[in-house]
């Protein structure tokens, strides 16, 4: 069965230092991987996706995650980190098939300070 | 394409009414879900359609609670009787099949309905 953890509820982070979200996931086959980003009173985001490639996948704001087959990891990641990024994050997975729905994890939230 | 929609974006109602949310999915779409969101458990998928056909619903939490997909471009979320403990956010997303877009599978979702039963 699919899972995804993300570790921690809360992370904190200072305007301008780099920020680090972590995401692990447990999939059977090759993952599909997304990031998704919800800003208060807002529906989810997509942020960026890995499927196949490169591990390093870029997207939206500046943000990119980072696929590490050996560890089950896609870390999101940002160099510096801006107030606008406050927000509650979502790891999602699925497996690589036609059978299978989105899995998303309990979410993390995102709070840099001035 | 305006996006998936969803109204009310804010209901209030008082316990024992019927509530119906409405939601139009992104045209072309094949699966709409819906989810509901608390502080306490988090996002929670409650039910699924693929064209138009429910497939799971085992995260609806009780009997008070159906849904419906008439068509392609509505679904609505009832519940009758409700409770206080329904209040949440309820978002609707749908998607296109992975079969047919693999490389753009992934959900968009509406901005939600937040429900409050007094």
């Amino acid at each position: 069965a699919q899972s995804v953890a993300q570790p921690e509820d809360q992370v904190n982070v200072a305007e301008g230092n780099p920020l680090t979200v972590k995401c692990t996931y447990s999939v059977s086959g090759n993952p599909y991987l997304f990031w998704y980003v919800q800003y208060p009173n807002r529906g989810l985001q997509f942020l960026l996706k890995y499927i196949t490639g490169d591990n390093l996948v870029k997207g939206s704001y500046g943000f990119e995650a980072e696929f590490n087959k050996s560890q089950t990891s896609f870390h999101l990641k940002k160099p510096s980190a801006l107030v606008s990024d406050s927000a509650l994050y979502f790891c999602a997975v699925r497996a690589y098939s036609s059978a299978s729905k989105i899995i998303f994890g309990s979410g993390t939230r995102l709070s840099i300070r001035p | 394409d305006a996006g998936v929609i969803q109204s009310p974006r804010h209901e209030v109602t008082e316990m024992g009414q019927e509530v119906t949310l409405r939601c139009k999915p992104i045209s072309g779409h094949d699966y709409l879900f819906w989810y509901r969101q608390t502080m306490m458990r988090g996002l929670e998928l409650l039910i699924y359609f693929n064209n138009n056909v429910p497939i799971d619903d085992s995260g609806m939490p009780e009997d008070r609670f159906s849904a419906k997909m008439p068509n392609a471009s509505f679904s609505t979320l009832k519940i009758q009787p409700s409770e206080p403990r329904d209040s949440a956010v309820y978002f609707c997303a749908s998607s296109l099949a992975f079969v047919r877009d693999p490389s753009n599978y992934g959900y968009t979702f509406g901005s939600g309905t937040r429900l409050t039963v007094v």
